[in-house]
Order: structure tokens, then sequence, then C-alpha cells
């Protein structure tokens, strides 16, 4: 069956390092949508990218949908402690209809 | 304007005990989801309802049943709890397909 596998699966680095999470799909994505859970909370929506080699800018966060649409990633750049908490990428399950699936996630943590 | 609102936040089962996870969204959704969050395997989905009075299985639907009485509510449960089904469960909404999901608050289930 259909598998979004994330990697990593823990990243820890220091504020003001780079991070970077990437997803991968086992079949072709119509769209993909990523989502940030704080500690504690609930998966919130960051964005969504729909076209072959989309690239998005959200501030300090650039995420592009790879040409095969297959794979994507997430980056930070200069991490800040606010960034704490765990990444998914989202996509369409096979099958038709509205199911979404959710890839394994990355968490994140930032240390001072 | 509430979004998805999720009960309880916390339970303890003992083993063989049931009990049903109420969710409700009034974002007028046709689209709501059960999913259930375990350490390093992301969020699986357990079932999905397309619409008031439809069902369908996800990824890990034994041991649960649902039921989408109406386009706002729809209930998670389980007749008879195992030590395996000790997570997070997550209910969630959307609109039409290439949209957000919403989620609700979770309910951290223990079954000892």
């Amino acid at each position: 069956g259909q598998q979004v596998m994330q990697i990593p699966q823990y990243q820890h680095v220091q504020e003001g390092e780079d991070f970077t999470t990437y997803c991968n799909s086992s079949t072709t994505l119509s769209n993909i949508q990523w989502y940030k859970q704080r500690p504690g909370g609930h998966p919130v929506f960051l964005i969504q990218l729909v076209k072959s080699g989309e690239v998005k800018k959200q501030k300090r966060l650039t995420f592009q949908f790879g040409e095969a649409k297959k794979n994507s990633s997430l980056h930070i750049t200069a991490t800040q402690t606010t960034d704490v908490g765990t990444y998914f990428c989202a996509g369409p399950r096979e099958g038709g209809g509205n199911k979404l699936t959710f890839g394994t996630g990355t968490q994140l943590k930032v240390e001072l | 304007n509430a979004g998805v609102t999720q009960t309880p936040k916390f339970q303890v089962l003992k083993t063989g005990q049931s009990m049903t996870l109420q969710c409700a969204q009034d974002m007028n959704h046709n689209s709501m989801y059960w999913y259930r969050q375990d350490p390093g395997m992301g969020l699986r989905l357990i079932y999905y309802s397309a619409s008031e009075g439809t069902t369908d299985k996800g990824e890990v639907p034994n041991g649960y049943n649902v039921s989408r009485l109406n386009k706002r509510e729809f209930s998670l449960r389980l007749e008879s709890a195992a030590p395996s089904q000790t997570s997070v469960y997550f209910c969630a909404s959307r609109g039409r397909q290439g949209t957000e999901a919403f989620f609700g608050q979770g309910t951290r289930l223990t079954v000892v």
C-alpha cells in the first residue's frame, strides 16, 4: 500500500543552524501539504504544494515539491526555539476520495 | 468559531472497558477523520467519513467503530479496549479535496 516516509525521524540543532526534513511517497501525489505540531499540541496546516517542481517560501521556511511529485522537502534557515515541534507532510491517499495520508514526521529540537 | 472540538482530553481505561471519543466541527465540512499518533509512526488513519451517514476504513481500523450521525459529529468507539490502543487520538475535518485539514486538541488515552 501507499507509504509516506520522512527522514530524519529526529533532529537536534543549535539555534541558528539550518534544518531540512525530507518526505518521500511510494506513489505520485497530486498535491502535498505540510503541517507543524508543537509539543503537546495538534497538527496545524502550514502550506500546500501542487505543481511539479514548485517552491514556496514562508519567511525562513522553504518548501519544495519534487519534479516527479513523489517527494518534498521543508528547509528552515537559521532555526529559532519557536521552530521546535514535529513536522509532517501529507498527501491524498491512493484510491481517491478525500482521505489524507500523513508521513511519519520529523521531530525538531532546537538548543540554545 | 470553535473549529474542531474533541472530548475527553485525557482518559485511562482498564483492559476490556469500552468508551466513545466525541468529535464535533462547526465549519460545515463534509470530510471528517480519526487518526492515532504513536511515536515514530506519524499519524495513522483509523476511519474516514466523506459525508453524513458514510464511513470508510483507514489504515488501522481493527478494534474501532465509528458513527457519523450528522454533518457536525463523528464519534470513535472502542468496544473492548486493549493496551495496544494506548495512543493519542486526533479528530480532523476538512472541506473539498486539496484544502487544509483542521484538527481537534487530541485525546490522550491510556489502557492499563
